[in-house]
């Protein structure tokens, strides 16, 4: 069975760091590509980021609206995604999902969600 | 970043058929083809098909998947109380490098 398991969230200051974690089971981690997406209460999904796996260099690529602030990483040693998080603004308040994609493929499974308030 | 154009709200009886539509523009649904997702209150979104009509393992046949040019469908049929959802839809675009969603279609089943 497909796990993916988010933790780390949490209350934090604007301007402040964070960084979530994604403990995946159950299928092939380093051949996955791994992505993050929110969704802020009562709104739609918004894609934050994605990461290769490493046939494909480990490459990265971010929503314009996170770039600069936000990193993903990954070990695929413990099976775990990362999604470091900078310079944290209000409207960056959200549930992050970690979610994972075959290499070009779409989107497939989905964690739980943790939720991440930014505030004073 | 652009993305793609679904209706608020769709509202059909028990038992009838509900489309549901997603726009977008040739470099994402018309070039990728679409994924929807359901979700329900309070929980992740799931998987209901993806490049336009592949339906994972464990997904009704209800649930069926289109797509005509830069414009993609979900058709529900025999809809039941536990279709109500949000239902979204995403894409790659490839100009913007970057996976795009719909803002969601909440359906109601009467």
């Amino acid at each position: 069975e497909v796990q993916l398991v988010e933790s780390g969230g949490g209350l934090v200051q604007p301007g402040g760091s964070l960084k979530l974690s994604c403990a995946a089971s159950g299928f092939t981690f380093s051949g996955s590509a791994m992505h993050w997406v929110r969704q802020a209460s009562g709104k739609g999904l918004e894609w934050v980021g994605r990461m290769r796996n490493k046939a494909n260099y480990y490459a990265t690529v971010y929503a314009a609206s996170v770039k600069g602030r936000f990193t993903i990483s990954r070990d695929d040693s413990k099976n775990t995604a990362y999604l470091q998080m900078n310079s944290l603004k209000t409207e960056d308040t959200a549930v992050y999902y970690c979610a994972r994609s075959v290499e070009g493929g779409a989107i497939d499974y989905w964690g739980q969600g943790t939720l991440v308030t930014v505030s004073s | 970043q652009a993305g793609l154009t679904q209706p608020p709200s769709v509202s059909k009886g028990l038992r009838q058929t509900a489309t549901l539509t997603c726009t977008g523009n040739s470099n994402n649904v018309g070039n990728q083809g679409a994924t929807w997702l359901q979700q329900h209150q309070g929980h992740p979104p799931k998987l209901l098909s993806y490049r336009d009509n592949n339906r994972p393992s464990g997904i009704s046949e209800r649930f069926s998947a289109s797509r005509s040019e830069n414009t993609a469908s979900l058709t529900i049929t025999g809809l039941q109380p536990e279709d109500e959802a949000d239902y979204y839809c995403s894409a790659w675009d490839s100009s913007l490098s970057a996976w795009v969603f719909g803002g969601g279609t909440k359906l109601t089943v009467l």
